[in-house]
């Protein structure tokens, strides 16, 4: 079974302030890590993927396989970052995206 | 980036009926179709996989004879909640790969359904 954790329901950081959304995954074969963002009013879209390896937004997110993790972090918080955001993994062997509780952050001015 | 439109966007119905979501993707074919159900605060909960041409495979606890998904083209879904119930009022999304190989998730904007 593919399962996806986020322990933080809600985070809050101050403007400028380094943020970090932790994710935990559990899956027997090869995952693959995606992290989505959700702003007020939008539909969900893909933030970054870990094979891209890639930073978006300022954002960036390791896949660590030994701690089974695919933390989100960005050194410098800002305003707009405020949304909801969900760590999603793709299962090769069960062609489906499976998705973690979600994230709402809210940087404060 | 591809995209992926639902329509209506919120609906209400009155208990015992049924209701239809549809599910499209615009700009590209879909084979397969993801629905999700999101309660309020919570996260999104795969219900089912929708497979064009064939039957629909459904997550562990969701009653198939209760949401009928229908996948009958490469561009269109639909889902169809039977005897809607106060309970199975929810935010439904649906979503897709772009059906290059590519396993991005394009998502339609949701469909508020409030049973009342």
């Amino acid at each position: 079974a593919q399962r996806v954790t986020q322990p933080e329901k809600l985070l809050s950081v101050f403007k400028g302030a380094p943020v970090e959304l932790k994710c935990n995954y559990s899956y027997s074969g090869s995952p693959e890590l995606f992290w989505y963002v959700q702003y007020s009013r939008q539909r969900l879209q893909l933030l970054l993927r870990h094979i891209s390896r890639e930073s978006i937004k300022g954002f960036t997110a390791d896949l660590n396989k030994g701690e089974t993790s695919f933390h989100l972090k960005k050194p410098f918080a800002q305003e707009e970052d405020s949304a909801m955001y969900y760590c999603a993994l793709w299962g090769q062997g069960a062609q489906k995206l499976v998705f973690g509780q979600g994230t709402r952050l809210t940087i404060n001015p | 980036g591809a995209v992926v439109s639902q329509h209506p966007s919120w609906v209400i119905c009155k208990s015992g009926t049924s209701v239809k979501i549809e599910c499209r993707s615009l700009d590209f074919q879909a084979t397969t179709m993801f629905w999700y159900r999101q309660f309020p605060k919570q996260s999104l909960m795969l219900m089912a996989t929708s497979n064009e041409g064939s039957k629909a495979t459904y997550e562990q606890g969701v009653e198939k004879d209760k949401f009928l998904i229908n996948h009958a083209s490469l561009t269109l879904s639909t889902l169809t909640v039977t005897s809607a119930h106060p309970e199975d009022s929810s935010f439904y999304i649906c979503s897709a790969p772009d059906g290059t190989g590519d396993t991005e998730a394009f998502f339609g904007q949701g469909t508020r359904l409030t049973v009342v």
